[in-house]
């Protein structure tokens, strides 16, 4: 258990819908990074946090929007959503933004299918 | 654009054989890369690695960077069946970017 919690676990909707998937990070952890992974795409960098603030981008649609809150938990909204959008979410977090450590801890994942 | 390349995709071992995965990568401002270890679900931490020639190892596990040739290798000796699993390497850039590997998925055969 890496203390890094996200739900729900799974999550099925149809095209067209919007979901938030939520995470919480390991406690004293700043940051959260927000993963996608599919079987064709591998583990793709979405979107980090640290400590309230966006601090990078990675390959996140337009559709798609983070945001992480005074008690350091985020949330991932997808909106439109395309049978595309399939895949396993994972959130993860880390102590700080990358200076002196870049150790991500890893939640257990999001598995969001669209049908 | 930066990338992290592994080979290879896939391999197969009986227990007790020693494997080599590799990593090779191109990014910009490179700051740190990282191992990972996925079995059914989200990825463990395996190592970090941010200096040439210095290996690190933990159990039967190890690992090494080379900035020069910008590759990394871990190894595993005495594979164990509990070894199986997908194994992902990650670099770290200096805007803070994280890029994966599709990784290499090891099986190990009693």
């Amino acid at each position: 258990d890496s203390g890094v919690t996200q739900t729900p676990k799974h999550l099925i909707t149809a095209t067209g819908q919007r979901v938030t998937l939520r995470c919480s990070p390991r406690s004293g952890d700043l940051s959260v990074y927000w993963y996608q992974q599919s079987l064709d795409q591998g583990l793709q960098f979405l979107i980090q946090y640290y400590n309230g603030e966006e601090r990078a981008k990675g390959n996140i649609l337009e559709r798609f929007s983070a945001q992480q809150f005074p008690d350091l938990h985020s949330e991932l909204n997808l909106s439109s959503l395309e049978l595309g959008d399939s895949a396993l979410y994972f959130c993860a977090s880390s102590v700080e933004a990358g200076g002196r450590t870049d150790t991500q801890y890893f939640g257990p994942g999001t598995r969001l299918t669209v049908l | 654009e930066d990338k992290v390349v592994q080979s290879p995709l896939s391999l197969v071992v009986h227990e007790g054989d020693t494997v080599t995965l590799n990593c090779s990568y191109e990014v910009t401002n490179f700051r740190s890369l990282l191992w990972y270890k996925q079995e059914k679900k989200a990825p463990t931490f395996l190592f970090m690695l941010t200096s040439s020639g210095i290996e690190k190892k933990s159990g039967r596990l190890s690992s090494i960077l080379d900035k020069k040739e910008l590759f990394s290798i871990l190894n595993i000796t005495a594979t164990q069946t509990g070894d199986s699993a997908v194994y992902l390497c990650a670099v770290a850039s200096g805007t803070y970017k994280y890029i994966f590997g599709t990784g290499t998925r090891l099986k190990v055969l009693a």
